[in-house]
């Protein structure tokens, strides 16, 4: 069965940086898309970005460009986000899940980013 | 990439059913036919209900259903259950790749 197993969240300063990463397990990794999206304490959920399956092409949204980055390795079966600049508003649980027509199917269950001094 | 406009909350009784909306524009809902739902109770990771408007993915009960008029999306789950109890979220796709999703919907089984 399909599994996407996130990790690296944790307490971070604003300014600084934080790399996530997702194990894949359960399906053809190399073969899907894979976005990340988002969801702040109390709120709704945010869509973070996607990368195509073989990894030449990535969009994000407004609200990280230029200061997040998606990445993947489909020989290790994993996906990155590195974050840099962090701010307060970056605080939520960030999900890694599968694409499917353009829109996210299977999601891990999380792990949290807390920016705060 | 603004956030599509759902109800913030939307109740029921038991074995009635219930419609939550998810209206958008013609650059994300109402230009394309990748309109999902998700389920999401406390504390778990969403999940996926329906898909391409109207799609059921396997395991999901044929009591949830979706469909698309112009900008708007709509979920309609019937026969409540109390395990329907729980947040419901709808996502576009946008265009140039990227993804929008609602801002929420609390479902209470009264």
């Amino acid at each position: 069965q399909v599994q996407l197993v996130e990790s690296g969240g944790g307490v971070v300063q604003p300014g600084r940086s934080l790399r996530l990463s997702c194990a894949a397990s359960g399906f053809t990794f190399s073969s899907y898309g894979m976005h990340w999206v988002r969801q702040a304490p109390g709120k709704g959920l945010e869509w973070v970005a996607v990368i195509w399956s073989d990894g030449n092409n990535k969009y994000y949204a407004d609200s990280v460009k230029g200061r997040f980055t998606i990445s993947r390795d489909n020989s290790k079966n994993a996906l990155y986000l590195q974050m840099n600049s962090l701010r307060a508003e970056d605080t939520a649980v960030y999900y890694c899940t599968r694409d499917l027509s353009f829109i996210p199917d299977y999601w891990g269950q999380g792990t949290l980013v807390t920016v705060s001094s | 990439q603004s956030a599509l406009t759902q109800p913030r909350s939307v109740s029921g009784s038991p074995g009635q059913s219930v419609t939550i909306s998810c209206t958008g524009t013609s650059s994300d809902v109402g230009g394309y036919n990748y309109v999902s739902w998700y389920q999401q109770h406390p504390g778990k990771a969403p999940k996926l209900m329906i898909y391409d408007v109207s799609k059921r993915p396997s395991g999901v009960p044929d009591r949830f259903s979706g469909s698309k008029s112009g900008n708007t999306a709509s979920l309609t789950i019937s026969g409540l259950q109390a395990e329907d109890e729980a947040d419901y979220y709808c996502c576009s796709y946008a265009g140039s790749y990227t993804s929008v999703f609602g801002g929420g919907t609390k479902l209470t089984v009264l």
